[in-house]
């Protein structure tokens, strides 16, 4: 059975303190690895799409990477406003449905 | 310009009743999602749409769920005889690629469904 598991489930972190989160994935065949972002009451925002192992992305503070089993989303000298809860989401390669994690909450105080 | 919109973004109903949820993608996407998000869950699958057809309704729960998207660009949602178990805030979701070449989908702000 397709599966993600995102860890930890909540993180709080002092302005500047980097950290990662982690994404742990199963499928049969990956055809995307994707990131997102989630403000309270709104819907996710998309943050990154990863395809195949080795591959990493960049955006502001924000780095994920991809191995044939996980994913991190690395976060460096995060400031208040990167708190959100942060998404991982699978595409098997057999079908068309996108199987999300439960997310992780980061939460960064100043 | 325009993102996805839902409406309404709040649905108070009571159990046994009939709802409509509809999502305005943006326009030009041919690719329509729907996804149901529990408080502290991660969203969950629905159906998918690929122009007018659904594609793959295979995260239905049961047959109370219904959705339709006649002219390949509005949906709605249908859910017959509501259950407290459907309360949730109910995920569209659009994206301009079809899936057999997968990228970015852009989400509406959710529905926030409560059956009382």
């Amino acid at each position: 059975e397709d599966q993600v598991t995102q860890s930890p489930e909540a993180l709080r972190l002092q302005e500047g303190e980097s950290s990662s989160l982690n994404c742990s994935y199963t499928v049969s065949g990956l055809r995307g690895l994707f990131w997102y972002r989630q403000d309270p009451g709104k819907g996710p925002e998309f943050l990154f799409t990863l395809y195949s192992a080795g591959e990493e992305k960049e955006k502001e503070r924000l780095k994920a990477t991809l191995t044939k089993k996980e994913s991190f989303l690395h976060i460096t000298a995060p400031k208040p406003e990167d708190s959100a809860t942060y998404l991982c989401a699978v595409h098997p390669i057999r079908d068309d449905k996108i199987i999300f994690g439960k997310g992780t909450r980061l939460h960064i105080l100043p | 310009g325009a993102g996805v919109s839902q409406t309404p973004s709040n649905k108070v109903t009571e159990k046994g009743k009939y709802v409509e949820l509809r999502c305005d993608p943006i326009s030009g996407h041919t690719a329509l999602y729907w996804y149901r998000q529990s408080l502290g869950q991660g969203p969950e699958f629905l159906i998918y749409f690929q122009g007018t057809g659904a594609a793959d309704d295979s995260g239905l729960p049961n047959d109370r769920f219904f959705a339709v998207r006649p002219e390949g660009s509005v949906s709605t949602l249908k859910i017959q005889r509501t259950e407290r178990g459907d309360s949730a805030v109910y995920l569209c979701a659009s994206s301009p690629i079809a899936a057999r070449s997968y990228n970015e989908q852009f989400f509406g702000p959710g529905t926030r469904l409560t059956v009382l």
